[in-house]
């Protein structure tokens, strides 16, 4: 079936450092993939999104590309903000199968220190 | 644009005690979810709807119950409340394909 791999977390760096955070995936199908971010005691909120391989999504700075031949989604960020402070969630979505239902990760909590 | 909401945002449930997490979106989704998020982790799907009428468990149904009587509403039943049932929940609508509309979360506590 369907998985999305993140990277471990937790994740600390200081204000203006470079972001990746990693996710993998595996799919039987072609999927969407997507970013999701949750702030401090909110609901997630869909950061970007890429729906075929080589799109590159890109929201407020933060920029994914979509490699089918690595099976990746790295979430980038080339200098990161203290309210960048969040939860991050790659997922994968398999138009047509599994029911309409996503495939989250894990999650990875970053934490950016002034 | 209301977009997902959910109602209560805080809960204290006695064990035993029963209520509704109410849910709805003014978007016309036909794909509804909830979720539990656990202090520290990831989500889990607890039950979910591809349309008015149908619904279907996910990976933790013991517990809860559903129903979806309109595309708009999706309550959830927590019956006979355990202390393993505090936690966030969130609910969630889509229309295929174009990713997930989150709910601001209802935070459960059983006493």
């Amino acid at each position: 079936g369907d998985s999305v791999t993140q990277m471990e977390g937790p994740v600390t760096l200081s204000e203006e450092a470079f972001l990746t955070i990693n996710c993998t995936y595996t799919a039987t199908g072609y999927p969407s993939l997507f970013w999701y971010v949750q702030y401090p005691g909110e609901g997630l909120q869909l950061l970007l999104k890429a729906t075929k391989a080589d799109d590159k999504g890109s929201n407020k700075g933060f920029e994914a590309t979509y490699r089918k031949e690595t099976t990746s989604f790295h979430l980038e960020k080339g200098s990161v903000q203290v309210s960048d402070s969040a939860v991050y969630f790659c997922a994968l979505h398999d138009v047509g199968t599994n029911a309409g239902k996503s495939t989250f990760g894990d999650g990875t909590t970053l934490t950016v220190k002034p | 644009n209301a977009g997902v909401t959910q109602t209560p945002k805080f809960r204290i449930l006695k064990i035993g005690q029963s209520m509704t997490l109410q849910c709805a979106q003014d978007m016309n989704h036909n794909y509804m979810y909830w979720y539990r998020q656990d202090p520290g982790m990831g989500l889990k799907l607890i039950y979910y709807s591809v349309g008015a009428g149908i619904t279907d468990k996910g990976e933790v149904p013991n517990g809860y119950n559903v129903s979806r009587s309109t595309t708009e509403d999706f309550p959830l039943r927590l019956e006979l409340a355990a202390p393993s049932q505090t936690s966030v929940y969130f609910c969630a609508s889509s229309s295929e394909g174009y990713g997930y509309t989150f709910g601001s979360g209802t935070r459960l506590t059983v006493v």
